[in-house]
């Protein structure tokens, strides 16, 4: 079965550092797969999505992904953390020729002044 | 556009109690889905359906169900609360034929079973 996995349930960092949040999946084919922002009291908002094109994917906010089919890793991050950039993230893989997410377990960022 | 709405906000049941969240979008989306989120377990799959009159189980069904009788509704029943299933419930919809699956979320009913 299709699974993804978070590397780590909290990360902290100072504003301006750099932001790394981890995404692995297991997949026999390389599937489609999602990085999902999640705000304070609110719906998931999607940051970027790879679909087999450039394996450096841009988002919103600054955000960017690289897939690496070696490693089987999509591992988001940003050069520079801001304070509005807190909320948790989730990874996401839509399995080949599937209509379904398979959602990571989440990281909540906390940006720190 | 209104994108993805779900009603209610906020609901405290008490066991036994049944009730319904409706969810409703204005994009012409033909996939919706129902999901859970659980603290530390990300968001999980009731119930989702391809098209008007069609359901099927997602990955945590049991307890639930679902009706999907206007394409722009994707109704989920309770019809036994139990404490269990106090969580958060998201709906999210999918235009057709993007080969994207890009999920648009609405912004998720607060539920409480005591």
């Amino acid at each position: 079965a299709q699974s993804v996995t978070q590397l780590g349930s909290h990360v902290s960092v100072s504003e301006g550092a750099l932001v790394l949040l981890r995404c692995n999946y297991s997949s026999s084919v390389p599937p489609y797969l999602f990085w999902y922002v999640q705000y304070p009291n609110q719906g998931l908002q999607l940051l970027l999505k790879y679909t087999s094109a450039a394996t450096l994917v841009k988002g919103i906010n600054g955000f960017e992904a690289e897939f690496k089919k070696s490693e089987t890793s999509f591992h988001l991050t940003k050069p520079s953390a801001h304070m509005s950039d807190a909320a948790e993230y989730f990874c996401a893989v839509s399995p080949y020729n599937t209509d379904k997410l398979i959602f990571g377990t989440g990281t909540r960022l906390q940006v720190f002044p | 556009n209104a994108g993805v709405t779900q009603t209610p906000k906020f609901r405290v049941l008490k066991t036994g109690q049944s009730m319904t969240l409706l969810c409703a979008q204005d994009m012409n989306h033909e996939y919706m889905y129902w999901y859970r989120q659980d603290p530390g377990m990300g968001l999980r799959l009731i119930h989702y359906s391809v098209g008007e009159g069609t359901t099927a189980k997602g990955e945590v069904p049991d307890g639930y169900n679902v009706s999907r009788l206007k394409k722009q509704n994707f109704l989920l029943g309770l019809e036994s609360a139990a404490p269990s299933q106090t969580s958060v419930y998201f709906c999210a919809s999918v235009p057709y034929g993007t080969g994207l699956y890009e999920q648009y979320f609405g912004p998720g009913t607060r539920l409480t079973v005591t």
